[in-house]
């Protein structure tokens, strides 16, 4: 079974631009969920989708969005980039039940 | 602010030793609680997951929940140095859907 497919790998972005992370989860996977992890703040939560709907959003400011398809795959958006955005996007699926696996992760650098 | 407090480390243990990773949370109606491993430029992969008060084990880990206390443990027997890693304790609340609310992490040094 694959695991949860994030894309692309790394980015580099400069400020001002915008930028859009795909997650594709698990099979069979309903809910997929958004964290940003820096080396300061830890890993914190963005947003939830589960069947196309926005169900959690974290303490992010409207520059953060996100949207899930009805293939369950998932896109997040960040426009208006700021150096302080340069983190580890971390996309996770989740089942029947409460257990998050989590992809491999974008790495954006932003200028 | 629903909190979650690890000891950011580093956790020295010679290798064979036990390694004991401590959690703490503050929102009383917390009702999931997992452990994730990280790697150094990897990301998190779940671990351990336990849901009711006592411990759980499986393999060289238990995980042990005390909700009276809001602590939640994770002990790893016969350290290996390839379990030095960074540790994050991840909490679920009420009503939360899937959203955890994780921990800082604690670096687990094993030497060999």
């Amino acid at each position: 079974k694959a695991g949860v497919t994030q894309t692309p790998r790394y980015l580099i972005k400069t400020r001002g631009q915008q930028v859009t992370l795909s997650c594709s989860p698990i099979s069979g996977h309903r809910s997929v969920s958004w964290y940003q992890q820096t080396p300061g703040q830890g890993l914190q939560f963005l947003f939830e989708y589960f069947s196309e709907t926005q169900r959690n959003k974290g303490n992010f400011p409207g520059r953060f969005s996100g949207r899930q398809f009805s293939n369950s795959r998932s896109e997040m958006n960040v426009s208006t980039l700021e150096l302080g955005d340069s983190a580890l996007y971390l996309c996770a699926s989740t089942g029947q039940g409460e257990k998050l696996f989590f992809g491999s992760g974008t790495q954006l650098s932003v200028l | 602010q629903k909190e979650v407090e690890q000891n950011s480390g580093p956790l020295s243990v010679p290798e064979g030793a036990i390694a004991s990773l401590n959690c703490t949370y503050s929102d009383r109606g917390s009702q999931s609680f997992f452990w994730y491993r990280q790697y150094s430029g990897k990301s998190p992969e779940l671990i351990m997951f336990i849901y009711s008060n006592g411990d759980k084990e499986d393999g060289r880990f238990t995980a042990q929940l005390n909700k009276a206390s809001q602590y939640v443990s994770l002990l790893i027997r016969d350290s290996q140095p390839s379990d030095s890693a960074t540790y994050l304790c991840a909490v679920l609340g009420q009503n939360a859907g899937n959203m955890l609310t994780f921990g800082g992490g604690t670096r687990l040094m094993v030497k060999p």
